[in-house]
């Protein structure tokens, strides 16, 4: 069964604290990794797409990495407004439906 | 920016009642989706739909839930009988390709009492 398993669950940072998200896969036949920020009570809000191994991504303080078996969101000196929940998915085998981690939450205090 | 739009934003219907959620995905999209998300849980995928056809349904869109392109503008989930387990924000999403980028609308959040 495809699996998209995210860690940790919740970061807590203080502003300027560099950091990375988690993101791991079990679906085969990778065909793109995807990363979204959710607001509370929103919708999801695309950040990066990634399509091959060592595929990277930058804007303004994040990074996203891709390997084989796991994808990283790297977010350099946050500030508070970086405070969300980050979203991983993977589209299913047959490309059809995006499979969604549970999330990282994260807090970043002044 | 094109964006995805949604309404209503909430809901509220009481168990047993039909409800329409409307979304109006990205113009020159052509793959349609609905996904929900129950309260502290993550993002579900519902259904796809692609040239006026269900490409995708998951093992929640049961007999309940139908969807519908009634226009060229227009995307509609319906649930013809509410239950209380339907309570959740439900998500529409569009993307130009099948595997491209799927955008996501700001939600509808659905209250069954």
């Amino acid at each position: 069964e495809d699996q998209v398993t995210q860690s940790p669950e919740a970061l807590r940072l203080q502003e300027g604290e560099s950091s990375s998200l988690n993101c791991s896969y079990t679906v085969s036949g990778l065909r793109g990794l995807f990363w979204y920020r959710q607001d509370p009570g929103k919708g999801p809000e695309f950040l990066f797409t990634l399509y091959s191994a060592g595929e990277e991504k930058e804007k303004e303080r994040l990074k996203a990495t891709l390997t084989k078996k796991e994808s990283f969101l790297h977010i350099t000196a946050p500030k508070p407004e970086d405070s969300a929940t980050y979203l991983c998915a993977v589209p299913n085998q047959a490309g059809t439906a995006l499979i969604f981690g549970k999330g990282t939450t994260l807090s970043v205090s002044s | 920016e094109p964006e995805v739009t949604q309404t209503p934003s909430h809901q509220v219907t009481q168990m047993g009642q039909e409800v329409i959620l409307r979304c109006v995905p990205i113009s020159n999209h052509l793959y349609f989706y609905w996904y929900r998300q129950i309260l502290g849980q993550k993002v579900e995928f519902l259904v796809s739909f692609y040239n006026n056809e269900i490409s995708e349904k998951s093992e929640i869109f049961d007999d309940q839930f139908s969807v519908e392109r009634p226009d060229g503008s227009n995307f509609t989930l319906k649930i013809r009988s509410t239950k209380l387990e339907d309570s959740a924000m439900y998500f529409c999403a569009s993307s130009a390709l099948i595997t491209d980028t799927q955008y996501f609308g700001p939600g509808t959040r659905l209250t069954v009492l």
